[in-house]
């Protein structure tokens, strides 16, 4: 069973340009999460799918980014005319469909995708 | 301050010595996890410890957390250079289990 696949691994891209970050889940997994890593911080949750659906992006910064989880495909986090501060190192996270009440689903990672904005 | 801060930042020992890490929080929590990530790669799953529970082992892991003091700590006993690698803390809380807040992590270097 492949973990969570995430491509490409390194992305350069220069100020103005697009970012589009993929994500493929691990098999049998319906929910994903994408989180943010800057230099010498922790991740940082930024917006959670289920297939078709958005269900929390309160960490998404409200312009230039949008994530979409649709029925056929990896995940893709988007976002446009990128600047400088947006290099950082951009984590997937897939888990099974959640279980009932406060039980909690591991949430299993994949390698990231390093953005460097030249 | 977030929440999930650990400290040291950065921890130095020999190979065999035991290394402990520590992690503190804010807020009331769901559960705790434990992630390694090793330089450039992604995180892997170590340990989860919920609100009820004061000590968990796993392997050669020992995690433990006081929920009085809003803190839990990591140790790893008899370490190996494999183990070098930065351990973060992550916590949920309230409803949003599945959101992760994680701390900046201490970066573990065991020389052989």
């Amino acid at each position: 069973n492949a973990g969570v696949m995430q491509n490409p691994r390194h992305l350069v891209r220069r100020r103005g340009q697009e970012a589009r970050l993929r994500c493929s889940p691990m098999k049998g997994h319906s929910h994903v999460y994408w989180y943010r890593q800057l230099p010498e911080e922790g991740l940082k949750f930024m917006v959670y799918l289920q297939k078709e659906n958005i269900i929390d992006e309160s960490g998404m910064p409200k312009e230039r980014f949008s994530a979409e989880f649709p029925k056929e495909g990896p995940s893709i986090l988007r976002i446009q005319q990128v600047v400088r501060g947006d290099s950082a190192a951009y984590f997937c996270a897939s888990s099974p469909p959640r279980l009932a009440g406060p039980a909690y689903n591991e949430q299993f990672f994949g390698p990231g995708t390093r953005l460097t904005v030249l | 301050s977030q929440q999930g801060e650990e400290d040291p930042q950065a921890l130095s020992i020999q190979e065999g010595e035991n290394a402990t890490m520590n992690c503190s929080y804010k807020t009331s929590i769901n559960n705790l996890q434990w992630y390694r990530q090793n330089s450039g790669r992604g995180l892997v799953h170590l340990i989860l410890i919920r609100s009820n529970e004061r000590e968990k082992h796993s392997g050669r892991l020992r995690v433990t957390l006081d929920t009085s003091k809003k803190s839990s700590s990591l140790l790893i006993t008899a370490s190996r250079a494999a183990d070098t690698a930065s351990y973060f803390c992550a916590t949920s809380s309230g409803g949003s289990n599945y959101k992760l807040t994680f701390g900046k992590g201490t970066l573990l270097t065991v020389n052989p």
